[in-house]
């Protein structure tokens, strides 16, 4: 089947720490991958995405990178801020197939100033 | 512009009731999902809406639950019986146009007792 497993958090970091949250995937056919972000009280938003291998996404300092060869999708930030606190949420929707995403349990990131 | 809106944000019910959850899509989305959040656990795929009609309800995890969307705007998740495995909070999102960007809602916290 599909599914998606990412690093157990809770994570916590200091202000301007580089941030890595692993991700892998299994899937069945070929994946569109995706990162969102639910920041406290919010509701889920999507941070960026990638549609190919090799596909970099980015947006707000964060980036992934497709990588079929292990499948993997982590997302990486140089310098995170006390505003990156937020629960990061993996996902994987199939091309061609279903419409549903399946998202992995989540990642808990919290800043100290 | 107005995001997806769910209602209520918060419901109590007791074990065996009936319950319904409203979700407010973006005005002019074709697409609309409803998901399931367990604590500690990502979203969970319920149901896909293209237009009025069900195109995907694979997740639906038994007869107690069933959704409608009869104008292909507003969409009602209905759940009978309630158990208390139920309890969690339930998703809505909307999209555009099927495989788009993916908008999330709030949320609906359901706690069965």
């Amino acid at each position: 089947g599909n599914s998606v497993t990412q690093m157990e958090g809770p994570v916590t970091l200091s202000e301007e720490a580089f941030l890595t949250i692993n991700c892998t995937y299994t899937a069945t056919g070929y994946p569109s991958l995706f990162w969102y972000v639910q920041y406290p009280g919010e509701g889920l938003q999507l941070l960026l995405k990638a549609t190919k291998a090799d596909d970099k996404g980015s947006n707000k300092g964060f980036e992934a990178t497709y990588r079929k060869e292990t499948t993997s999708f982590h997302l990486e930030k140089g310098s995170v801020q006390v505003s990156d606190s937020a629960v990061y949420f993996c996902a994987l929707r199939i091309q061609g197939g279903s419409e549903k995403l399946v998202f992995g349990k989540g990642t808990k990131l919290t800043v100290n100033p | 512009g107005a995001g997806v809106s769910q209602t209520p944000s918060n419901k109590v019910t007791e074990k065996g009731k009936y319950v319904e959850l409203r979700c407010d899509p973006i005005s002019g989305h074709t697409a609309l999902y409803w998901y399931r959040q367990s604590l500690g656990q990502g979203p969970e795929f319920l149901i896909y809406f293209q237009g009025t009609g069900a195109a995907d309800d694979s997740g639906l995890p038994n007869d107690r639950f069933f959704a409608v969307r009869p104008e292909g705007s507003v969409s009602t998740l209905k759940i009978q019986r309630t158990e208390r495995g139920d309890s969690a909070v339930y998703l809505c999102a909307s999209s555009f146009r099927a495989r788009e960007t993916q908008y999330f809602g709030p949320g609906t916290r359901l706690l069965v007792l």
